[in-house]
C-alpha cells in the first residue's frame, strides 16, 4: 500500500557538520530510489537518485547510500550549511509499477549556525 | 526542457464550495501525469495518475475527482470541498523512467 507519510521527524545538526537521513521502504520491489528536497511552499527538488544495481551514487555534498537487504536508504550531507535546511523525502519506484512513485515518511533539517 | 505550471498558487474556499486547480505541462507530448496531496507537516501521497487523454486512476478513494481533457492538461476537482482537503497540491510528470518533474504546488486552505 501507499506509504503515507507521518508527522515529520526532525534532524538538528550544526552548520559544517555532516547530517545523515535515513528512510525506510516499503516494496522489495523497488529498484530505483530518488531523494527531494522540499523548501516551505515550493514543490520537492530532486536532489539525487539510485538504481538498485548500485549501493552507492555521490553527488555534490551528498552522498546516497542503500541497502536492499534491510530495504534501508540514506542521504548523507557533507558540511550541512544553512541553505539546506529544508523537508527531505526519499521516493522508491518499481518496474511492475513504474507509473507509481510512493514516498517515504520525510525528515525535517534544521542547521543550527 | 519539460515545465510544469500550477494555478492558482494559493487558493482559500469556503467549506462546500467546489474546486478546480490546473496543471499543465509544457515541453512534452502524451505525459504521464500525477496529483499528489501534501496535509501540513507530512509526506506526498498519491491521489489519480494519468497515461493519456481521458484516462484517469484513482489511488485513495476520496472526495476529489481528476479528468484529462487535453494531452498536457490535468485537472483536480470537487463538487463540495471538506476542511480534511485542504493541503498543498502538487501536480507532477512522469517521463522516461528515471525523470520525474513536480510542478511549483498549489497551496489549498479549507475554512
Amino acid at each position: 500500500g501507499e506509504s503515507v507519510g507521518l508527522h515529520l521527524p526532525t534532524l538538528s545538526v550544526q552548520e559544517g557538520d555532516n547530517s545523515i537521513i535515513n528512510c525506510a521502504y516499503s516494496n522489495s520491489a523497488s529498484d530505483y530510489f530518488i531523494w527531494y528536497k522540499q523548501e516551505s511552499g515550493k514543490g520537492p527538488q530532486f536532489i539525487i537518485d539510485i538504481r538498485s544495481n548500485m549501493d552507492k551514487r555521490q553527488g555534490q555534498r551528498v552522498t546516497v547510500l542503500l541497502n536492499k537487504t534491510v530495504k534501508h536508504l540514506s542521504l548523507q550531507i557533507a558540511a550541512t550549511q544553512p541553505g539546506d535546511s529544508a523537508v527531505y523525502f526519499c521516493a522508491e519506484n518499481s518496474m511492475d509499477s513504474s507509473y507509481k512513485l510512493i514516498f517515504g515518511s520525510g525528515t525535517r533539517l534544521l542547521v543550527r549556525p | 526542457s519539460q515545465t510544469i505550471h500550477q494555478w492558482p498558487a494559493t487558493l482559500v474556499q469556503p467549506v462546500g464550495s467546489p474546486l478546480s486547480l490546473e496543471c499543465t505541462v509544457e515541453g512534452t507530448s502524451n505525459p504521464n501525469l500525477y496529483w499528489y496531496r501534501q496535509a501540513a507537516g507530512r509526506g506526498l501521497q498519491l491521489l489519480f495518475y494519468s497515461v493519456g487523454i481521458g484516462q484517469i486512476s484513482s489511488e485513495v478513494p476520496q472526495n476529489l475527482s481528476a479528468s484529462r481533457p487535453q494531452d498536457r492538461q490535468f485537472i483536480l476537482s470537487s463538487k463540495k470541498l471538506l476542511l480534511s482537503d485542504s493541503g498543498f497540491y502538487l501536480c507532477a510528470w512522469h517521463g522516461t523512467r528515471y525523470l520525474w518533474v513536480f510542478g511549483p504546488g498549489t497551496r489549498l486552505t479549507v475554512l
